[in-house]
């Protein structure tokens, strides 16, 4: 079955401490990329990855890092979390960069 | 740039009557167009999508939408309600060119009332 794989689904943590959310797709896309979703904003990009080892920021990337090392893998880091970067965080893949997307069930981050 | 509108944030509407979800984009070139919805707890589905042809658009659960280029529309619509059509629903536009990106718009939730 094709399907992106967010985890945890759920996480609670202290400000400042070094989190990692992992995201992994069976569909062999090359284009990787990670939201977050907050009330009243919709879905906000906070990086991408056209490919292996290629990676840009997106529309709010500041406080988050990701790597591709591999093709099916894309993780996103928070080196220092903050109370502002609690949200809901999706993964997705596509094909290519304006092709459908398909979504990871999501992550809630809370940061306290 | 593209860019998405979706009015209002929630429309409620009772079992059985019709849904209309409007949006609206802007972009320079041909788009793609994209609904998505997203269930409680969820993460989000394709509804549908236009790329070339047809503009008329069906999409899963009896969901359709029609692109009018003059109007730069593609609103959502469903005949008849039901209660597990309760969701949020994005609307989401890319160009063609190698540059864009899918843009979302902020989402509009629907509530369906018995």
């Amino acid at each position: 079955e094709a399907q992106v794989t967010q985890n945890p689904r759920y996480l609670i943590t202290v400000t400042g401490k070094k989190l990692t959310v992992t995201c992994s797709q069976n569909m062999n896309h090359e284009y990787m990329s990670w939201y977050r979703q907050d009330p009243g904003l919709g879905l906000r990009q906070i990086y991408y990855s056209m490919n292996v080892e290629v990676t840009d920021k997106g529309d709010v990337p500041e406080g988050y890092k990701v790597s591709r090392k591999e093709k099916r893998n894309f993780p996103l880091i928070l080196e220092s979390p903050s109370p502002n970067q609690t949200s809901l965080y999706f993964c997705a893949s596509s094909l290519f960069r304006q092709g459908r997307a398909f979504f990871g069930q999501g992550t809630r981050l809370t940061v306290v | 740039a593209q860019s998405v509108t979706q009015l209002g944030s929630h429309v409620s509407v009772s079992e059985g009557a019709l849904v209309l979800l409007r949006c609206n984009y802007s972009s320079s070139v041909p788009p793609y167009l994209f609904w998505y919805v997203q269930y409680p707890n969820q993460g989000l589905q394709l509804l549908l999508k236009y790329t070339t042809g047809a503009t008329l658009v069906k999409g899963i659960n009896g969901f359709e939408a029609e692109f009018k280029k003059s109007e730069t529309s593609f609103h959502l619509t469903k005949p008849s309600a039901h209660m597990s059509d309760a969701a949020e629903y994005f609307c989401a536009v890319s160009l063609t060119g190698a540059n864009s990106k899918l843009t979302f718009g902020k989402g509009i939730t629907l509530s369906v009332r018995p």
